[in-house]
């Protein structure tokens, strides 16, 4: 069975500073992985996301990940944090080749960003 | 396109109630979503739909829950008999999904909570 995992649930970083944000995955099969960002009250947003292609994968705001199959680990990072990056981070697996595509959640980091 | 629209966006009800929230995807997506998000996790998968046809459900989703989708466009998603840990987030979401992998498009929610 697939999972997630998210190493931290509470992360805080100064204004300026590098957000590294962990997630390792569990799969029998080759996955898709994202990232998806949610402010308060509203839903999900999707950062980026992995479907094979090359391996280090930028998305929106600035944020990439990268996708390491010998670590099963598909971490976040962005050079420079900013204030407006305080939120909440979800990493996410679906299987490939499923005639479906339903993705399994990890429990979520809440990022704080300090002036 | 004006993305997921999901109402009502907050819904208190007291516990025995029915409650009934609706979903209208974007217009050429033609896989729907239902999860739902308690506080502090990630979304949970409920039930899934190809078109009209409800492909996949979830244990989660017990015999009081029930999920439509008459015309293969919006979908209703109704809990009888509300009880206390129905209080959540639910959140719709809906994809083009022609292959697994493709990205899911969340609403902002319907936040239920239940007296």
């Amino acid at each position: 069975a697939q999972s997630v995992t998210q190493l931290g649930s509470h992360v805080s970083v100064s204004e300026g500073a590098l957000v590294l944000l962990r997630c390792n995955y569990s799969s029998s099969v080759p996955p898709y992985l994202f990232w998806y960002v949610q402010y308060p009250n509203q839903g999900l947003q999707l950062l980026l996301k992995y479907t094979s292609a090359a391996t280090l994968v930028k998305g929106i705001n600035g944020f990439e990940a990268e996708f390491k199959k010998s670590e099963t680990s598909f971490h976040l990072t962005k050079p420079s944090a900013h204030m407006s990056d305080a939120a909440e981070y979800f990493c996410a697996v679906t299987q490939r080749e499923t005639s479906y595509d339903k993705v399994i959640f990890g429990p979520g980091t809440s990022l704080s960003v300090i002036p | 396109d004006t993305g997921v629209s999901q109402n009502p966006r907050h819904k208190i009800t007291k516990r025995g109630q029915n409650v009934t929230f609706r979903c209208d995807p974007i217009s050429e997506h033609n896989r729907l979503y239902w999860y739902r998000q308690t506080l502090g996790q990630g979304p949970e998968f409920l039930t899934y739909f190809q078109n009209e046809a409800q492909l996949e459900k979830s244990r989660l989703l017990s015999d009081r829950f029930s999920a439509e989708r008459p015309k293969g466009s919006f979908s209703t998603l109704e809990i009888q008999r509300t009880e206390q840990g129905d209080s959540a987030m639910y959140l719709c979401a809906s994809s083009l999904g022609v292959l697994a992998g493709n990205e899911q498009y969340f609403g902002p929610g319907t936040r239920l909570t239940v007296t």
